[in-house]
């Protein structure tokens, strides 16, 4: 099984270059999440999608868009990177809705840096 | 604000005894879920157990318990007979919300981790 896929799972940048983080899941379902981890650091959040067709900022928006494209498909961009977006991103799902006691599964997260 | 506070940055445990990961938690709702994640070094996050704030028992899956304080707001983790795959990270974690309402989404707020270190 699948689960959440993230793409790519490396990348180097430069600073002022873009580019878009894919996350995609097969798990129908309703939510979806973006995550930082830098060292010593817990995750935090960047921005969710609660269902297809909403997204909300969470702790760190600044310097990321995104877009739902789809029910399956949840994408970060960063328009233009800065070495402080350095970090580890991971992509997560969960079920969402009244469906409180269920746990987000997580991808296998994305290397960002940026130099 | 909710918050998750973990104030053990790193723990040695041999192999086969118990170990108990700490979590406390702040929060003003009264409808809220506790969460333990697992990280081991190659990077990944994997749910180990859940506890609801109106679970009147602790939670248990297999070698994890949840020893779920209300009135002290701790909700640590307890590792029964711990082994060599044990080594990693621990994270709590917390959902937001009052009401899980249908577009809240249920976003978390992590604690900063507890590296787990299993000797043999």
């Amino acid at each position: 099984n699948a689960g959440v896929t993230q793409t790519p799972k490396f990348q180097v940048l430069k600073t002022g270059q873009s580019m878009t983080l894919q996350c995609a899941q097969d798990m129908n379902h309703n939510s979806m999440y973006w995550y930082r981890q830098d060292p010593g650091m817990g995750l935090r959040l960047i921005y969710y999608s609660a269902s297809e067709g909403t997204t909300d900022k969470g702790e760190v928006p600044n310097g990321y868009n995104v877009s739902r494209l789809n029910k399956r498909e949840f994408s970060l961009r960063l328009e233009s990177a800065a070495p402080s977006q350095t970090s580890v991103y991971f992509c997560a799902s969960s079920v969402g809705g009244t469906g409180s006691n269920q746990p987000q599964h997580f991808g296998d997260g994305t290397r960002l840096s940026i130099l | 604000a909710q918050k998750i506070t973990q104030t053990q940055p790193g723990m040695f445990v041999q192999e086969k005894e118990a170990v108990t990961l700490d979590c406390t938690y702040d929060t003003s709702d009264q409808s809220y879920g506790l969460f333990w994640y697992k990280q081991p070094s190659s990077g990944e996050m994997i749910f180990l157990i859940y506890q609801g704030s109106y679970d009147e028992q602790n939670a248990t899956e297999g070698r994890y318990s949840l020893n779920f304080q209300k009135a002290r707001k701790s909700a640590n983790l307890v590792i029964s007979a711990s082994q060599l795959g044990d080594s990693a990270m621990y994270f709590c974690a917390m959902r937001e919300g009052a009401l899980l309402l249908y577009n809240q989404g249920g976003k978390l707020i992590f604690g900063q981790g507890t590296e787990l270190s299993v000797k043999p």
